[in-house]
């Protein structure tokens, strides 16, 4: 399995632009992690789902932050309008159960002017 | 302040050195996670502990989990270069009062660095 995708690996864009992150879980993996990671505050989990249904977004900043999962093989995160404190690096992971491993993709590096 | 806390948060050592990486949580432990991150690439998973007094160990890696004292320590054996990197825990825990429903939190993360 070529593990977690997620595209682009590098995003710049200004203020206010509409930014759209993307994610191909592992084959199988019934739980889908979107998390945001930064010096400050290390790694959020910002919302999970499951079968392809949100289960705790208790973590999205705010509604400037969306998340969709319209199936098992793909998922979105979508900020709009961006801001500069929304700079971070945003990873996606998947796993087979809730409390089972969690394997990471590489990673989006998310740079807002 | 952190729900699990990390210590060092960094950490310099010589080649062929041993070292300890320690997680603690505020909360009771379900579950501890250990994954190692290398700059401008994801975590890659080292090992999952779950239960009181488990340790296990990979190549010179060894993890311990003290479900007692709610902490893990992860012990580096005669550190190589290959080992440089940033470790960070994940803890699942269950948040009481909120229907017993799971959470992952994690540190903040150490930051090792082998001299050669």
């Amino acid at each position: 399995d070529a593990g977690v995708i997620q595209s682009p690996r590098h995003e710049v864009t200004e203020m206010g632009q509409e930014v759209t992150l993307r994610c191909k879980p592992i084959s199988g993996h019934d739980y889908l992690f979107w998390y945001r990671q930064t010096m400050m505050r290390g790694l959020e989990l910002l919302i999970y789902f499951n079968n392809n249904v949100p289960i705790d977004d208790s973590g999205m900043p705010e509604d400037r932050f969306s998340a969709k999962m319209p199936n098992a093989s793909f998922s979105t995160l979508k900020i709009q309008p961006s801001e500069p404190r929304d700079s971070a690096v945003y990873f996606c992971a998947s796993s087979l159960a809730i409390t089972d491993t969690q394997y990471f993709g590489p990673g989006t590096r998310l740079t807002v002017l | 302040s952190q729900e699990l806390e990390q210590s060092p948060q960094s950490l310099i050592v010589q080649e062929g050195k041993n070292l300890t990486i320690n997680c603690t949580s505020s909360k009771t432990l379900y579950g501890l996670y250990w994954y190692k991150q290398k700059y401008g690439e994801g975590l890659i998973f080292l090992m999952m502990l779950q239960k009181g007094g488990e340790e296990k160990s990979h190549e010179k890696i060894t993890a311990k989990l003290d479900e007692k004292k709610q902490q893990s320590s992860l012990h580096i054996t005669a550190s190589q270069p290959s080992h440089a990197g940033i470790y960070l825990c994940g803890a699942d825990i269950r948040v009481v009062g909120d229907g017993n429903n799971r959470k992952l939190i994690w540190g903040l993360g150490t930051s090792l660095a082998v001299n050669p």
